[in-house]
């Protein structure tokens, strides 16, 4: 069984669309992040969630939602997409903060 | 700003040859500095989470080294093989901060030939 796994690994959307991407982890960690990986190849974070509690909300629009119904789930719902969202998106988890991380294997968005 | 910065942004090496790269991030603050393994389409593996000034990790063929005080860590390969070409990924995650909030660098490509 995949430890992290996200949900759609790829997705193909129109500007303005709203689109979710779903995240379970079956690791047992209390702290789940989501990272986008830029233009330029670097990771970075964009949310984290340390037992369903919102810790890191980076300067991210506030198009992008992140939800945690419980502590093995992180979802990240994304509003009126513009074509600048393009990117790969990391669903990731550690065991506590500040631990090992441990990757999904990303979202790879279009927006056209 | 705090900027964690790799080099060299890559690297061709042969199989056999040893080879190593570097980290250099702030400094100050400092919790822990992670190393993580990235192939093709896949995602991003931990190798080694190293925290003490002075700390050495190895894992099979691959060693890491750290310096808190001058703020750099070495990653080294040894007898490298073309299944060791990955991006090198490291990532520094400073003390002042309660959230684990890890700052990655760009990453260092190898590509290793048979």
């Amino acid at each position: 069984d995949t430890a992290v796994s996200q949900t759609p690994k790829y997705l193909v959307t129109q500007m303005g669309n709203d689109k979710s991407i779903k995240c379970e982890q079956n690791l047992g960690h209390d702290t789940m992040y989501w990272y986008k990986q830029d233009s330029k190849k670097f990771l970075k974070i964009m949310f984290s969630y340390n037992n369903k509690e919102l810790i890191i909300n980076e300067t991210v629009p506030n198009r992008f939602s992140p939800k945690s119904p419980d502590k093995a789930h992180l979802n990240l719902h994304i509003n009126s997409l513009e074509l600048g969202d393009s990117a790969v998106y990391f669903c990731a988890s550690s065991q506590v903060l500040r631990n090992t991380i441990y990757f999904g294997e990303g979202s790879w968005l279009t927006v056209v | 700003i705090l900027n964690v910065e790799q080099s060299p942004q890559s690297l061709h090496v042969q199989e056999g040859d040893s080879t190593n790269f570097t980290c250099s991030f702030p400094s100050s603050n400092f919790y822990a500095l992670h190393w993580y393994r990235w192939e093709t389409a896949k995602s991003p593996e931990a190798l080694f989470v190293m925290t003490l000034n002075g700390d050495e990790k190895k894992k099979g063929r691959i060693s890491a080294t750290l310096n808190t005080k001058e703020g750099y860590s070495y990653l080294y390969i040894k007898g490298s093989q073309p299944e060791d070409s990955a991006t090198y990924l490291c990532a520094y995650l400073g003390g002042s901060s309660n959230t684990g909030k890890l700052i990655f660098g760009q990453g260092t490509t190898l590509q290793v030939k048979p």
